[in-house]
């Protein structure tokens, strides 16, 4: 069965606040932690990753958190813009070899 | 211009047949993934392949066959078999096993009827 999965199905924002999207993990042994977003009728896109022994990591406008303590993720975005609108879905890689698991996804909605 | 392309985007077929959705990459990566996603759902994954000639079953692999006889395509044929086929599904890839970055196709939906 799946092993990540997100706390809100739903997130709702304005525009220019800081949007936190977070996952909850249950396989200690993955290797990777990733982010993706995907916007209607779309295929997913990477946006950043996070290996294992890290606990932070960022980007441009977005920052990734990993507690392996509490098995929780969340990506931080930065001053939300309404582009930002899709729904985004946390994903865990373990050793090589296997494939990307993905948890069921937080739809953030972007208001002006 | 360099990517995966999965046809037709919209498929729709009689419960009892099989359909064959196409999935082709340029990228010259190894890896390629099958996943199915549901409304409200995430990716489940269908099948993967880390190299020609060789694939692996996901998670909910029963109803489902792959081939992987050429670098570039992966191709997914949904049986009979599959007791509820009407889905979105996306096909992916990777430069290898190891590689977290995924690329998509737009995914083809298919509705049985």
């Amino acid at each position: 069965g799946e092993s990540v999965g997100l706390h809100l199905p739903t997130l709702s924002v304005q525009e220019g606040d800081n949007s936190i999207i977070n996952c909850a993990y249950s396989n200690s042994a993955s290797d990777y932690f990733i982010w993706y977003k995907q916007e209607s009728g779309k295929g997913p896109q990477f946006i950043i990753d996070i290996r294992s022994n890290m606990d932070k990591r960022q980007g441009q406008r977005v920052t990734v958190l990993l507690n392996k303590t509490v098995k929780h993720l969340s990506l931080q975005i930065a001053a939300t813009q309404p582009g930002d609108s899709a729904v985004y879905f946390c994903a865990e890689k373990g050793q090589a070899g296997t494939a990307l698991i993905f948890g069921k996804g937080t739809t953030l909605s972007v208001s002006s | 211009d360099g990517g995966i392309t999965q046809s037709p985007k919209y498929l729709f077929r009689k419960e009892g047949q099989n359909v064959t959705l196409s999935c082709e990459q340029n990228l010259n990566h190894d890896a390629m993934y099958w996943y199915r996603q549901d409304p409200g759902q995430g990716l489940r994954l269908i099948y993967y392949s880390q190299i020609v000639n060789d694939f692996q079953k996901g998670d909910i692999a029963e109803g489902y066959s792959v081939s992987r006889e050429k670098k570039e395509s992966f191709p997914l044929t949904v049986t009979s078999a599959q007791k509820n086929p009407t889905a979105f599904y996306l096909c992916a890839s990777s430069l290898g096993p190891r590689n977290t970055e995924a690329f998509f196709g737009q995914g083809t939906r298919l509705t049985v009827v």
